[in-house]
């Protein structure tokens, strides 16, 4: 069966700091990984996906997520935060549609940035 | 080219009302879900329909049932709605399987 584990529900960095959201994941297949952000009032926009092809992943607004294999992770990192990058961030495995199209999503983590 | 539309955004129930939420979208996707969010949790897959004409229950089924009328439309119904049913529900597309999902606005639901 999948999961996800997103380590820390609250991250708290100052303005241009590095960013480092934690996931980690299990799945009995090679994973579809990704990342989505939500926005106040808002629904899930992808921000980036891992789909085998390449283990860095680049994605929107400076973001970039590593797949880790041995260590099942797909951390996101962005080098310098910006305010607008405060939000709630979702870490999600998919297994390509052997379990029937589902997606299972991390509980989130919410990003704060200090001025 | 409105992507996912979600119909009401805001909506207060009394226990015991039903209600539909309504979920439409133009982007050709064969697949569409259901999901609520509550803090600290996540989403949770209510439902799911991998193609016009199938449903399938999610995580947390109870309570809920739904339609797929047609390719682009995809309705969750509360029979009877109860306050652990307030949260924000969210409907979703998928196009292929791996692929990403395109998220409606979402409609916040109070039950009291």
């Amino acid at each position: 069966a999948q999961s996800v584990t997103q380590l820390g529900s609250h991250v708290s960095v100052s303005e241009g700091a590095l960013v480092l959201l934690r996931c980690n994941y299990s799945s009995s297949v090679p994973p579809y990984l990704f990342w989505y952000v939500q926005y106040p009032n808002q629904g899930l926009q992808l921000l980036l996906k891992y789909t085998s092809a390449a283990t860095l992943v680049k994605g929107i607004n400076g973001f970039e997520a590593e797949f880790k294999k041995s260590e099942t992770s797909f951390h996101l990192t962005k080098p310098s935060a910006h305010m607008s990058d405060a939000a709630e961030y979702f870490c999600a495995v998919s297994d390509g549609g052997t379990g029937g199209f589902k997606t299972i999503f991390g509980a989130g983590t919410r990003l704060f940035v200090k001025a | 080219n409105a992507g996912v539309t979600q119909t009401p955004k805001f909506q207060v129930l009394k226990t015991g009302q039903s209600m539909t939420l309504q979920c439409a979208q133009d982007m050709n996707h064969n697949s569409m879900y259901w999901y609520r969010q509550d803090p600290g949790m996540g989403l949770r897959l209510i439902y799911y329909s991998a193609s016009e004409g199938t449903t399938d229950k999610g995580e947390v089924p109870n309570g809920y049932n739904v339609s797929r009328l047609n390719k682009r439309e995809f309705s969750l119904r509360l029979e009877s709605a109860a306050p652990s049913q307030t949260s924000v529900y969210f409907c979703a597309t998928q196009g292929l399987a791996g692929d990403e999902q395109y998220f409606g606005p979402g409609t916040r639901l109070t039950v009291t």
